[in-house]
């Protein structure tokens, strides 16, 4: 079973939605970040979590916000979904004091 | 703003050859540096870290790390088909609290 785990891996939704993306992870590391990526773009931190009662603004933050449920779990949430969100949106991990982050398999949103 | 940066490319060498990937990074008290692969529409994946200057060897990848000149950057011996993908050059800087900063990546293409 893959250590990180995200759902739904793709999504379709409307202007105005609201959506949730899941990660859920069993290496048991404190750490946990969402990410978005745009073609030519390169990876941009959206928001990251130190431990589950530490919740940090990233890069693009707006139009954004998370949930960290447990160590284990970490939710991203659009508000009112806008197609300038479309994107593959990826979650990651790492232990304190290891900086190596490891992902998982990504969510591809579409937003109509 | 720490920034990292990479050719976009695409570097295109034939089977077997040496492929250089190249990467600079503004912060100069930055502590570690990552390579991370990532194929088309997949989660990037880690190949090698290095924090010290000099080089370091993993099968057919090598990294090498210049602080004195900011600079980072990936070798790969025998090119081959398979290592065709995106490599995405990645950054520790000094005081950031463990959030990496992401070059945009260079797409690399091995010709059979």
């Amino acid at each position: 079973d893959a250590d990180v785990t995200q759902t739904p891996r793709n999504r379709i939704t409307k202007t105005g939605k609201r959506i949730m993306l899941e990660c859920s992870q069993t290496k048991g590391h404190d750490r946990m970040y969402w990410y978005r990526q745009d073609p030519g773009l390169g990876l941009q931190l959206i928001y990251y979590s130190f431990d589950v009662k530490d919740i940090n603004k990233g890069e693009i933050s707006d139009g954004y916000s998370v949930s960290r449920q447990a160590q284990a779990k970490f939710s991203l949430s659009l508000e009112s979904a806008i197609p300038n969100q479309t994107a593959l949106y990826f979650c990651a991990t790492s232990d304190p004091g290891k900086e190596t982050q490891y992902f998982g398999p990504g969510t591809r949103l579409l937003v109509l | 703003q720490k920034e990292v940066e990479q050719n976009s490319g695409p570097l295109s060498v034939p089977e077997g050859a040496i492929a250089s990937l190249n990467c600079t990074y503004s912060d100069r008290v930055s502590q570690s540096f990552f390579w991370y692969r990532q194929y088309s529409g997949k989660s990037p994946e880690l190949i090698m870290s290095i924090y010290s200057n000099g080089d370091k060897e993993d099968g057919r990848f090598t990294a090498q790390l210049n602080k004195a000149s900011q600079y980072v950057s990936l070798l790969i011996r025998d090119s081959q088909p398979s290592d065709s993908a995106t490599y995405l050059c990645a950054v520790l800087p000094g005081g950031s609290n463990y959030k990496l900063t992401f070059g945009k990546g260079t797409l690399l293409t091995v010709n059979p």
